[in-house]
C-alpha cells in the first residue's frame, strides 16, 4: 500500500463544475504538499499545509491532520485547471517528500 | 511567491556525452535542493539531496558517479549526468527549500519546484 493515496486518479468535469480531489496518507507528516503539473510538465505548488485550510483564488486546500487526509477543491472550474494534481508529504523535519501519483483532471469546455 | 529556474529547459545529447542540468533559487537562499527525474506517466521518484557546501545524499539505486550533483552556493545546484545513455531520458526537476522561521511545531520550511528539464538521450 502506498503511503500517499490519492483518489480520484482521472476525473473529467464540465467547465463551472466544483471539483475535488483527495489525498490519504499513512505516516506522521510535517507538512502537506499540493503541486499542480501542466502536460509541459513544469511544477507549481499550490499549498503547502501543516493544518486547517488555506484558499487561493479559486482554490482551497484543507487537512485534517487527526484522520491523516486532506483535500484540494476548485471552485468554477475552467479548462486551463486541466493538469496533473499531485499530494506530496513530508515525514520528518528535512525529509524528503513523499509523493502520491496524481490526479488526472480534464476540464471540457 | 519564491521562483526557481532551471536551465535549460530542454536538451537532447548524444549517447556517452555528458549534461549539466542547473537549478537556482531566483529570490532565495536555499541550503538544501532535491533533484528528481519523472518517467512517463510515473510520479517524480527523489534522487538526491544536495546540501549547500557538502556532498549530496544520494537515493538507493541512483549512481553518484554518473549523477554528479554540486551546490556550491546558495542559489545554485547543478546536476551532471556524466556518459549519458538513451535510459538516461527523462524530466529532471529540481526542488529548493526556503527556510522559514521557528512555528510551535518546530523549524517549517517551504519547498518550491522547477520547471523542469527533459532530456532526450539519443
Amino acid at each position: 500500500k502506498n503511503e500517499v493515496e490519492q483518489s480520484p486518479q482521472n476525473l473529467t468535469a464540465q467547465e463551472g463544475e466544483f471539483i475535488t480531489i483527495n489525498c490519504s496518507y499513512s505516516v506522521g507528516i510535517s507538512a502537506l504538499h499540493w503541486l499542480q503539473q501542466h502536460p509541459g510538465g513544469g511544477i507549481v505548488s499550490l499549498f503547502m499545509l501543516s493544518s486547517g485550510k488555506k484558499k487561493h483564488g479559486r482554490l482551497i486546500a484543507t487537512i485534517n491532520i487527526q484522520e491523516k487526509h486532506s483535500s484540494l477543491h476548485i471552485t468554477a472550474s475552467h479548462p486551463r485547471d486541466s493538469a496533473v494534481y499531485i499530494c506530496a508529504v513530508r515525514s520528518g523535519g528535512q525529509g524528503n517528500l513523499i509523493f502520491g501519483k496524481g490526479t488526472k483532471l480534464s476540464v471540457k469546455p | 511567491g519564491a521562483v526557481v529556474s532551471q536551465h535549460p529547459s530542454w536538451v537532447i545529447c548524444k549517447s556517452g556525452t555528458s549534461v549539466k542540468i542547473e537549478c537556482r533559487s531566483l529570490d532565495f537562499q536555499a541550503t538544501t535542493m532535491f533533484w528528481y527525474r519523472q518517467f512517463p506517466k510515473q510520479s517524480l521518484m527523489l534522487m538526491a539531496t544536495s546540501n549547500e557546501g557538502s556532498k549530496a545524499t544520494y537515493e538507493q539505486g541512483v549512481e553518484k558517479d554518473k549523477f554528479l550533483i554540486n551546490h556550491a552556493s546558495l542559489t545554485l545546484s547543478t546536476l551532471t549526468v556524466t556518459s549519458a545513455h538513451p535510459e538516461d531520458s527523462s524530466f529532471y526537476i529540481c526542488s529548493a527549500v526556503k527556510t522559514g522561521v521557528v512555528g510551535p511545531s518546530g523549524i517549517s520550511y517551504e519547498q518550491y519546484f522547477g520547471p523542469g528539464t527533459r532530456l532526450t538521450v539519443t
